[in-house]
């Protein structure tokens, strides 16, 4: 099951910011909060990742809380080529192997409109 | 350009037949994995090689089958006993396990 809990849906306007949110309250300290996103019917990309500090890179900006418990992806000029579903991750250990899987819940669907 | 190949993108079988879909990277990842999508749904992980000659289950395998002989190379089986086989099939693959993954651009099975 996935520990993380995103909103279904979300609206933004070309060219503005688009900050979409993760709560993840029982994240362990060891484990790392990832960003994917996933146009129709197409694999998912991986956008970024990070452990407590605030990241950012040439797709996006993420924002970690403190208490580590929730997190915010923030594409600062939203193109309608953004328009995708966006799974926020954090690392699951495998039940036999111990191996990190990644867990893809059902994310935030983000529609950016003109 | 360095990346990860599915093919076919799309395929029809019978139901009752077995079929396999290839998954090919030439970004010389050590680690791969099959994830099947449901529509609507999240990703499941059906089987995942963290090196050549190596794989282990995932959340989904009964009715799946897998082998790594290959680096480059972790081909899935979708078998006759895998009773929901029409779905969107995933392949991934990344440097080591807890690296960043790249996708396939993936595989729509449609078992008639």
């Amino acid at each position: 099951d996935a520990k993380t809990t995103q909103p279904p849906s979300m609206d933004c306007a070309e060219g503005r910011a688009a900050n979409l949110p993760c709560n993840h309250s029982t994240i362990s300290g060891n484990e790392y909060v990832y960003w994917y996103r996933q146009i129709h019917s197409q694999g998912p990309q991986y956008i970024i990742h990070g452990l407590k500090n605030n990241e950012t890179n040439e797709m996006a900006s993420l924002i970690i809380t403190e208490d580590r418990k929730s997190s915010t992806l923030i594409l600062p000029h939203a193109t309608l080529r953004d328009t995708a579903v966006y799974y926020c991750i954090v690392r699951a250990p495998s039940m036999n192997t111990g191996f990190q899987k990644l867990v893809f819940g059902t994310g935030t669907r983000l529609l950016v409109s003109p | 350009d360095g990346g990860i190949t599915q093919s076919p993108k799309y395929l029809f079988r019978k139901e009752g037949q077995n079929v396999t879909l290839s998954c090919e990277q030439n970004l010389n990842h050590d680690a791969m994995y099959w994830y099947r999508q449901d529509p609507g749904q999240g990703l499941r992980l059906i089987y995942y090689s963290q090196i050549v000659n190596d794989f282990q289950k995932g959340d989904i395998a009964e009715g799946y089958s897998v082998s790594r002989e290959k680096k480059e190379s972790f081909p899935l089986t979708v078998t006759s006993a895998q009773k929901n086989p029409t779905a969107f099939y995933l392949c991934a693959s990344s440097i080591s396990w807890d690296s960043p993954y790249t996708f396939g651009s993936g595989t729509r099975l449609t078992v008639v």
